[in-house]
């Protein structure tokens, strides 16, 4: 099946650093997901991408859908304490509705 | 506004012991899901409903069933409870089928086979 390797697999930084991850895949995706998980809770969306090459921000959060639709890239700006938690790509292709999630970026901040 | 709600939230099986998980979601959406949740795997799909009278399997269904018993509730029973089935489950709906980057998930159901 489909594989997402998101790197890296955990981060600890201190706060007001920036912070970046990625998800590259071993196929094509038409759609990129970023998901995040509070400890304790559900993943939610974060940034949702429908295009090659398309840029979306949320807040702190930019997150980039790779020109050769194998590869995301999510950056936070400035971090803060409530940004902890597990960070998700996710990725849909073509004929195949059903999401493929990547192993999760684990983030700490450091006090 | 529930959004997706999960029962239990936690659960402590013996080998062989049998359990379904409960979930229902309040947005009228479609399609629903359950992921399992384990340390450095992601989320894997078990089962899903793309829509009210239709399950089918997803990437580890060995050892579950589930039932879509209306369009609101979606129970996954684990028939047989192994070891290898210690994990945190997930529910998720969305709004249709080949609507699924926007799920929305439940908090989650925390099971402890021993």
């Amino acid at each position: 099946g489909q594989q997402l390797n998101q790197s890296p697999q955990s981060m600890f930084i201190q706060e007001g650093e920036d912070v970046s991850m990625n998800c590259t895949s071993s196929s094509i995706f038409n759609t990129w997901l970023w998901y995040k998980q509070d400890p304790g809770e559900g993943p939610v969306l974060l940034i949702a991408l429908y295009k090659a090459g398309e840029l979306t921000s949320n807040g702190r959060l930019t997150a980039q859908f790779g020109i050769t639709r194998k590869d995301s890239f999510l950056n936070i700006s400035a971090s803060i304490p409530s940004d902890v938690g597990i960070y998700f790509c996710a990725g849909q292709s073509f004929g195949n509705e059903k999401l493929t999630f990547g192993t999760g970026t684990r983030l700490t901040i450091i006090p | 506004n529930a959004g997706v709600t999960q029962t239990p939230k936690f659960q402590v099986l013996k080998t062989g012991q049998s359990m379904t998980l409960q979930c229902a979601q309040d947005m009228n959406h479609n399609s629903m899901y359950w992921y399992r949740q384990d340390p450095g795997m992601g989320l894997r799909l078990i089962y899903y409903s793309a829509s009210e009278g239709t399950t089918d399997k997803g990437e580890v269904p060995n050892g579950y069933n589930v039932s879509r018993l209306n369009k609101r509730e979606f129970s996954l029973r684990l028939e047989s409870a192994a070891p290898s089935q210690t994990s945190v489950y997930f529910c998720a709906s969305s709004e249709s089928f080949l609507n699924t980057g926007e799920l929305f998930f439940g908090e989650g159901s925390r099971l402890t086979v021993l």
